[in-house]
């Protein structure tokens, strides 16, 4: 399993772009890249996945460079409400591959 | 459309009782199965993991036991709770090509 690495908090303002940074320097060939989000009391919940360069959705983009060593999770104009901690995972699409939770960046948006 | 059932949604219960935590999944068939464990301010620690009815993968050496005993069902038993037991216990399933997770609800444990 790639280990991957983030930071343990953020804070950012209501309106901004919030960038988070996970490196998975191990990543294999055949692994993607996959970002959770998690309110108190809930389980997280998908956000996005990626392989290699740009992948955007309603919610967030994922930016992986061609090295695929890290990747860069952006959430455009954060609102309160994106208060949570997000996770970065490195997953084989294989069905018997467990998948580990790291700790975690916990993102704070401050009015 | 799938969806994950855990009960119940809180527990209280004294040091040294028996615990069963059950959890379902209805809408797919075959999927991988797993329990995590969340103290409070903490990431997911994952317990157990199944990828298919009795097959059982134990994550972390503990006085807790999973059972897989049909397809969409997966429990979380112990006989005798520590108070290190308390926690948030979530339930969830992968089944597509990419194991993209899908988690219930969870279940708070309080041992006192």
């Amino acid at each position: 399993l790639a280990k991957t690495t983030q930071p343990i908090s953020m804070d950012s303002y209501e309106g901004q772009e919030v960038n988070i940074t996970c490196s998975h320097n191990n990543i294999a060939t055949n692994d993607y890249i996959t970002w959770y989000q998690q309110f108190p009391s809930q389980g997280p919940r998908f956000i996005i996945q990626g392989y290699k360069t740009k992948v955007t959705n309603e919610v967030a983009s994922l930016f992986i460079p061609a090295d695929r060593k890290s990747s860069t999770l952006s959430l455009p104009r954060v609102s309160l409400s994106d208060t949570a901690v997000y996770y970065c995972l490195v997953v084989t699409p294989r069905r018997d591959d467990k998948i580990i939770f790291g700790k975690g960046t916990r993102l704070h948006i401050l009015p | 459309s799938q969806t994950i059932h855990q009960w119940p949604a809180t527990l209280v219960q004294p040091v040294g009782s028996p615990l069963s935590l059950e959890c379902t999944v209805e809408g797919t068939s075959n999927p991988n199965l797993y329990w995590y464990r969340q103290a409070a301010g903490r990431g997911l620690q994952l317990l157990f993991y199944s990828v298919g009815i009795g097959q059982i993968s134990s994550e972390v050496p503990q006085n807790l036991s999973a059972s897989r005993p049909q397809d969409r069902q997966f429990i979380l038993s112990s006989k005798k709770l520590l108070l290190s037991d308390s926690g948030f216990y979530l339930c969830a399933w992968s089944g597509g090509s990419m194991n993209e997770q899908f988690f219930g609800p969870g279940t708070r444990l309080t041992v006192l």
